[in-house]
This record gives structure tokens, sequence and C-alpha cells, in this order.
């Protein structure tokens, strides 16, 4: 409901440190995955993707894990820094469905 | 390049009054999406165009909201009459022909129902 919406799940991390955040989809047909941030005031901005007959795939500073098995995706965010502070979505899609967003998680950088 | 562009960035309107959203997306792109990001929660996709036709509008609430790409090029998004409910963030997004996966979102109109 939106009572639970309005309840972000938050990450606080230490600049510098290491980055996860979790996500669990509900289609397991979904055959293609993105993460995107979101700053606050802004449209979500593309991260990285993955399509299902991948598990692993990194990017700049940034890897996505994907764990088909439990229908699990995380993000992993390397030496955080105070400008990865944001919301971050997971998204799914199935063939030509529409895109799918999750809830999303708030992540705060504390210097 | 320029991205996608949005307005207004922000509308505060009094419930059973009219609200419209424009939205130009990027040059060539010819998909176009309106989405709906109610506090805390992700973008809820409200409609898609193709050029100028509707491919999937499922989830628009058709009794009060209307949108239209008569060109194929720009869109806007109509509430007729606003609801409590509806104060959200309205995002656009398109995409290249062809590449439906990767959606580029503009910066959103803000919209505050009193």
């Amino acid at each position: 409901g939106e009572s639970v919406g309005l309840h972000l799940p938050t990450l606080s991390v230490q600049e510098g440190d290491n980055s996860i955040i979790n996500c669990a989809y509900s289609n397991s047909a979904s055959d293609y995955f993105i993460w995107y941030k979101q700053e606050s005031g802004k449209g979500p901005q593309f991260i990285i993707d993955i399509r299902s007959n991948m598990d692993k795939r990194q990017g700049q500073r940034v890897t996505v894990l994907l764990n088909k098995t439990v229908k699990h995706l995380s993000l992993q965010i390397a030496a955080t820094q105070p400008g990865d502070s944001a919301v971050y979505f997971c998204a799914e899609l199935f063939g030509n469905e529409k895109l799918t967003f999750g809830t999303g998680t708030r992540l705060t950088i504390i210097p | 390049e320029a991205g996608v562009a949005q307005s207004p960035r922000y509308k505060i309107i009094e419930k059973r009054q009219s609200v419209a959203f424009w939205c130009n997306p990027i040059s060539g792109h010819a998909t176009l999406y309106w989405y709906q990001q109610i506090l805390g929660q992700g973008p809820k996709l409200l409609i898609q165009f193709q050029n100028n036709g509707v491919v999937d509008d499922s989830q628009l609430p058709k009794d009060r909201f209307s949108a239209e790409r008569l060109k194929g090029v720009d869109s806007t998004l109509k509430i007729q009459p606003a609801k409590l409910e509806d104060s959200a963030v309205y995002l656009c997004a398109s995409s290249p022909p062809g590449i439906k996966d990767t959606q580029y979102f503009g910066p959103g109109t803000r919209l505050t129902v009193l």
C-alpha cells in the first residue's frame, strides 16, 4: 500500500566503502534487468543492465549480479562517493511487456 | 545530444481542476512513455506510444487521464478532473527505434493536488 511505499529501504555507507543494493524481482520469465539511479528532482538514469543468460556484468565501479534461482538481483558499487547518494531502482522486462520497476533503495553516503 | 524535455517542472492545483504536461523526446526516438511515480515508489507505466500510435495504455485511468502524440514527436498528458491521489511525479521517457530496452528519462513534472 502507499504507506509502505513511503518508507523506502535505506542503506548508509561510509565514503570509500563498497555498497551492495539488493532487489527481488517478480517474474521468473523476465529476460532483461536494469539498474537505475534517481537523484532528487531528476528522472531515473541508466546505470547498468544484464540479460538473463548472464549472471554477472561489470561496469565502471559497478557490478550487477543475477541469481535466477532465487529471482535476486544485486548492484555493487565500489569505493562509494558522495555523488552516489540517490535512490536506486531495479527494473525487469519480459519480452515485449512493460518495464516493471521495484520499490527502490535509498543510498546515503556518510562523509 | 539534448535529453528529454518536460514542462512544467512543478504544478500545484486543487482537486477537480485540469492539468496538462508536455514532453519533447530525444530527437529521432520513436517510442515515448509516460510514467507516474508516487512518492517512495518506482515509476509505473501509464502509456506507451510508438510514433503516434498507442502501444500500451492498460494502466492509464482513462476516465480522467488522456494522452496524445499527434505528430509522432512531442506529447501531452492531461488529467481532468484531478484527484488528491494523482499527486505524483509524471515522468516522460523515450527510446531509440528498435532499442526499446534503453529508456532515457526526462526530469519529470511534480504535481501536487490540494
